[in-house]
């Protein structure tokens, strides 16, 4: 079974602060990771994944994630925060095959002016 | 990449009835998924619906509520049946694509429905 913990349901930066949302998984088959990103009345947009290869692994709008598989952790970060980065933010785990994703609870990133 | 359309975006229906959510994807894909997302709460799975027989449901979704269809490989429905005020929620189907499996899931847009 595969499960994914998101710490802290919101979290506010200042706008030019780096944003740090941190993801832990569980796996008990090598994972495959994934952040996406929900922006207000809108659907899921991927912002990075990681299968194999390199651990850090750069996405969309600057955001960036590392995996560390000693910390069984896919945290994601971005060195500064915009206010159009204010959206949910999910991370996810997943493996090879055809199997359904599974979701953390979701992260708000609030950034302030 | 591929793009589902889902409709309603959103509705608004009384308690007691049923609302019946569409997903057309403009290619044909393997796998289609339907997931609920209550107030404040992550994307649950509710089922996976399979082309050509039943879908199968995760623990805690049943058929009779969560009825699905999967005529074809590029359309899917689900249907809340007898809603209550707690199945206000986001309703997302999601597919796999038939290379790259669930690296390539994409989404769609989102059902919010309000149940009053």
């Amino acid at each position: 079974a595969q499960s994914v913990t998101q710490l802290g349901s919101h979290v506010s930066v200042s706008e030019g602060a780096l944003v740090l949302l941190r993801c832990n998984y569980s796996s008990s088959v090598p994972p495959y990771l994934f952040w996406y990103v929900q922006y207000p009345n809108q659907g899921l947009q991927l912002l990075l994944k990681y299968t194999t290869g390199a651990t850090l692994v750069k996405g969309i709008n600057g955001f960036e994630a590392e995996f560390k598989k000693s910390e069984t952790s896919f945290h994601l970060t971005k060195p500064s925060a915009h206010m159009s980065d204010a959206a949910e933010y999910f991370c996810a785990v997943g493996n090879s095959g055809n199997t359904p994703l599974v979701f953390g609870k979701g992260t708000r990133l609030s950034v302030i002016a | 990449s591929a793009v589902i359309s889902q409709k309603p975006s959103r509705d608004i229906c009384q308690r007691g009835t049923s609302l019946t959510i569409q997903c057309q994807v403009d290619s044909q894909v393997t796998m289609m998924f339907w997931y609920r997302q209550q107030p404040g709460q992550s994307l649950t799975l509710i089922a996976t619906a399979n082309q050509g027989s039943e879908a199968t449901y995760e623990s805690g979704f049943v058929i009779d509520k969560f009825p699905i269809s999967r005529p074809n490989l590029t359309f899917s429905t689900l249907t809340v049946s007898n809603m209550s005020p707690e199945d206000s929620s986001i309703y997302l189907c999601s597919a796999l694509p038939p290379t790259g499996g669930n690296t390539e899931a994409f989404f769609g847009q989102g059902t919010r429905l309000t149940v009053v």
